[in-house]
């Protein structure tokens, strides 16, 4: 089977732009969930979407949002830019939130 | 307060040695999970467990529910090893993430 793939790999933006990243899971997977890694906070939890519903959600503002296609694709964005959305994000799949995470490369985005 | 504290934050050992890291949580968990990042970023999950003991070649998880800590054990350690391990526990609505532990095996 295919790994998670999320795409790009690598991004670079300027501050009040808005960024679209894009997941795609294990074939089969419907749970698609989201983190940010920044050397500062460490890993933290963005939010869990379950066959195109989000059913849980972290503390992050609402600029901040996602939204999961039929096909259990994921896609999350993030609006109005801050120099503090630099950070490294990554997507997991798994067949129910509480399963075993199956992780993907990551995106890492830099906002200058 | 964090959720999740893990300890030792780094850990330097010689090849073929035992080691232990400790994950400690403070909320009510469906289940735990232990993580390995490399250098360049990319996370493997090694366990995931709700109670008890696994075992996956020299590497071991105990997870006590009553008192709420977990260690990863890795037996003869290689330098393949090194990385960070993350401890993260998943509260049925919510993950939460230790802050890694920087483990390097030297030859």
């Amino acid at each position: 089977k295919a790994g998670v793939t999320q795409t790009p790999r690598y991004l670079i933006k300027t501050r009040g732009q808005q960024v679209t990243l894009s997941c795609s899971p294990i074939s089969g997977h419907r749970s698609v969930s989201w983190y940010q890694q920044t050397p500062g906070q460490g890993l933290q939890f963005l939010f869990e979407y379950f066959s195109e519903t989000q059913r849980n959600k972290g503390n992050f503002p609402g600029r901040f949002s996602g939204r999961q296609f039929s096909n259990s694709r994921s896609e999350m964005n993030v609006s109005t830019l801050e120099l503090g959305d630099s950070a490294l994000y990554l997507c997991a799949s798994s067949l129910m939130d509480t399963y075993e995470q199956y992780f993907g490369p990551g995106t890492r985005l830099t906002v200058t | 307060k964090n959720e999740v504290e893990q300890s030792p934050q780094n850990l330097t050992a010689q090849e073929g040695e035992f080691i232990t890291i400790n994950c400690s949580y403070s909320v009510g968990i469906s289940a735990l999970h232990w993580l390995q990042q490399h250098p360049g970023g990319g996370i493997v999950s090694l366990f995931m467990l709700s109670s008890g003991k696994k075992k996956h070649g020299r590497l071991i998880a105990t997870i006590n529910i009553q008192e709420k800590h977990s260690s990863l054990h890795i037996t003869a350690s290689h330098p393949r090893d090194s990385a960070v391990y993350i401890c993260a526990v998943h509260t049925g609505n919510q993950f939460y993430f230790g802050t890694g532990t920087s483990l390097t095996v030297i030859p």
